[in-house]
């Protein structure tokens, strides 16, 4: 258990379906992320999110939207993806924005 | 923007070799962390340096800051099989006012 909490840890979906990824720390850190990782490839940084608010969005297509209802609890929501979005979906939170970062154990996602 | 570039991007050692990662950095960093990734997992904090020319061990792995604060290297001694696993710089510009991670280096190890 790192203290970021991801749900679910691995997901299936097809490309029309809507899905939502959940991700949850009690850590009392200010800020949330979420990272995109494929297989052999870097770390991708998706959104941050600081004291709620979006701080960050590295041109991320609209089929994904982020939800950050307080600083404990981080959501991604996805519709309509394409099987080149199958990937580890990370989540990871730090005291402030500027790290250090604990990250959750990510969900596995498979887009078919 | 600011670049973290790492290398080599895999390494494969013999168990008992040693293994160093480097990573470099466009700009001046204010602190360089340093992650673990084992394979199917997710990136766990190994250590921050702040310092310039900081130097900080960790049993086997060595930690360095240079002098100029752009770049750090992550040297495994006498590597293991649980050395395993991708490693990830992340340094942090605060004029950029966020960290951003190296493309990592993935350890393979011969038993």
């Amino acid at each position: 258990e790192t203290g970021v909490t991801q749900t679910p840890r691995h997901l299936v979906m097809g490309m029309t379906n809507k899905k939502s990824l959940k991700c949850e720390q009690h850590l009392g850190h200010n800020a949330m992320y979420w990272y995109k990782q494929s297989a052999k490839k870097p770390l991708e940084l998706m959104f941050v999110y600081n004291f709620k608010e979006q701080t960050e969005n590295n041109s991320v297509p609209s089929r994904f939207s982020p939800e950050c209802p307080n600083s404990s609890h981080l959501f991604l929501h996805l519709h309509t993806l394409q099987p080149e979005d199958s990937a580890l979906y990370l989540c990871a939170s730090s005291q402030d924005s500027w790290g250090l970062y604990t990250f959750g154990s990510g969900t596995r996602l498979t887009v078919v | 923007g600011q670049q973290v570039m790492q290398i080599p991007q895999y390494q494969h050692v013999q168990e008992g070799e040693d293994f160093t990662t480097y990573c470099n950095s466009s700009t001046t960093l204010s602190n360089i962390q340093w992650y673990k990734q084992r394979p199917g997992g997710h990136p766990v904090f190994l250590i921050q340096l702040v310092k310039s020319g900081e130097v900080k061990k960790q049993k086997r792995l060595t930690f360095q800051f240079g002098e100029a604060k752009k770049n750090s290297s992550l040297h495994i001694t006498a590597t293991q099989t649980t050395d395993v696993g991708t490693y990830f710089c992340a340094g942090l510009n605060t004029n950029a006012g966020k960290s951003t991670f190296g493309d990592g280096t993935t350890l393979t190890v011969k038993p």
